[in-house]
């Protein structure tokens, strides 16, 4: 089965600290692709990374971070000195063929000042 | 460079009446997702197109669900008889040819009352 998991329904951290969430996949697939969205309250889902599942090599972007191990299945966004502006859902998602996606259950990240 | 737009973002409707929604892709984008996503949960696949043809419906796409694309560009997504099941948020998605990443709208507020 294909499926996500984004075991962190609320994350709340101050102004500053570094917060990761987590995902963890599953998928039949040899070749795929994972996806982060970030929502704000606004609704609009916003593209923040894709990695397909030949590059395990971790990305940086600024703030963010990421962590692909194919060995745990796993997917993990980092944000260094967090901002209130983080604060948003973020999901994670993996691709299924004809471009569908399935997408965990979100992690709310409260980020207080 | 135009993103995903949607119309209208918020529509109030009574049970029982016809609500349709509009997406405009971008540009020369020739795959077009429809996903709906309830409070506190991810964005479930809905339908999509590659072109002007439908070419997958989940089964959450019930007999009152019509999506059309007819020429290929923009695309509507019909619900006849509303419910208040139907309450959520819509939202539309495109992806070009040769991309692997999907683009998000802003999305369609449904409330049914």
């Amino acid at each position: 089965a294909q499926k996500v998991t984004q075991a962190q329904t609320e994350i709340s951290v101050v102004e500053k600290e570094d917060v990761t969430l987590d995902c963890v996949y599953e998928t039949r697939d040899t070749t795929y692709y994972l996806f982060w969205y970030k929502q704000p309250p606004s609704g609009e889902l916003v593209f923040l990374i894709r990695r397909n599942s030949f590059d395990e090599q971790n990305e940086i972007s600024g703030r963010y971070s990421w962590n692909f191990q194919k060995s745990t299945s796993s997917f993990n966004f980092t944000i260094t000195a967090s901002q209130v502006v983080d604060s948003a859902v973020y999901f994670c998602a993996l691709k299924m063929e004809g471009g569908k996606l399935i997408f965990g259950q979100g992690t709310e990240l409260s980020v207080k000042p | 460079d135009t993103g995903v737009s949607q119309d209208p973002r918020h529509k109030i409707t009574k049970r029982g009446q016809n609500v349709t929604f509009r997406c405009d892709p971008i540009s020369e984008h020739n795959r077009l997702y429809w996903y709906r996503q309830t409070l506190g949960q991810g964005p479930e696949f809905l339908t999509y197109f590659q072109n002007e043809a439908q070419l997958e419906k989940s089964r959450l796409l019930s007999d009152r669900f019509s999506a059309e694309r007819p020429k290929g560009s923009f695309s509507t997504l019909e619900i006849q008889r509303t419910e208040q099941g139907d309450s959520a948020m819509y939202l539309c998605a495109s992806r070009g040819s040769s991309g692997n990443t999907i683009y998000f709208g802003e999305g369609s507020w449904l409330t049914v009352v």
